[in-house]
């Protein structure tokens, strides 16, 4: 059973709205979550992560919200950019955590049409 | 710097033949991982390592063994393979404990196994 899932997976935006991104977890464990972003061919980047401690993180376009109540967290893009078209994962840690590992949803695939 | 490195990009493998997978860092990282990605399963741990001298099994790590000797390398191997071993596989690594940020993957290797 998928204990990080990502329901939708795929997305179709217009550049300049905002495209959002949702996560859901099962794992009570679980206290850092972590957006990732891969383009075809090539590994998955890092793009923003939140902790358990907070409901919000904000890194210039990207927003991560988080709801512990609900198990769920959504990544925010405004303004959607064609660049940003790529197959988003959202991932999330446990505590304790012998080896930083992280445990990965199934991924979204974003579009941003021009 | 060259990051995380992996070697082949490609390999197409018969049922029962052995190979491995080649992963390197140049970052100094104590914490190295493998993941394979599988269509509309994110990307799950195979196994990990919290330093050279020592490993740990992931979420899926039959058929697979791997071994750390340096902090720079991790390679993984595939003893007998099989078609379900067909997938792409990232190595990853990180600075020891969480909240620290992100895990540097590599570009992957895709690998089919007929």
């Amino acid at each position: 059973d998928q204990q990080v899932k990502q329901n939708s997976p795929s997305l179709s935006v217009q550049e300049g709205r905002i495209s959002i991104l949702n996560c859901d977890y099962t794992n009570s464990m679980f206290d850092y979550f972590l957006w990732y972003k891969k383009y075809p061919a090539e590994g998955p980047t890092f793009l923003i992560s939140i902790s358990s401690i907070k409901d919000k993180n904000e890194d210039g376009r990207f927003t991560v919200f988080l709801n512990k109540s609900a198990k769920h967290l959504s990544l925010h893009i405004v303004p959607s950019q064609p660049g940003d078209s790529a197959v988003y994962f959202c991932a999330a840690s446990a505590h304790p955590n012998a080896g930083n590992m992280l445990t990965f949803g199934g991924g979204t695939r974003l579009m941003v049409k021009p | 710097n060259a990051g995380v490195t992996q070697t082949p990009k490609f390999q197409v493998l018969k049922t029962g033949q052995s190979m491995t997978l080649q992963c390197a860092q140049d970052m100094n990282h104590e914490y190295m991982s493998w993941y394979r990605q599988d269509p509309g399963m994110g990307l799950r741990l195979i196994h990990y390592s919290v330093g050279a001298g020592i490993t740990d099994q992931g979420e899926v790590p039959n058929g697979y063994n791997v071994s750390r000797s340096t902090t720079e390398d991790f390679p993984l191997r595939l003893l007998s393979a099989a078609p379900s071993q067909t997938s792409v596989y990232f190595c990853a690594s990180s600075y020891s404990g969480r909240g620290q940020g992100e895990q540097f993957f590599g570009p992957g290797t895709r690998l089919t196994v007929l």
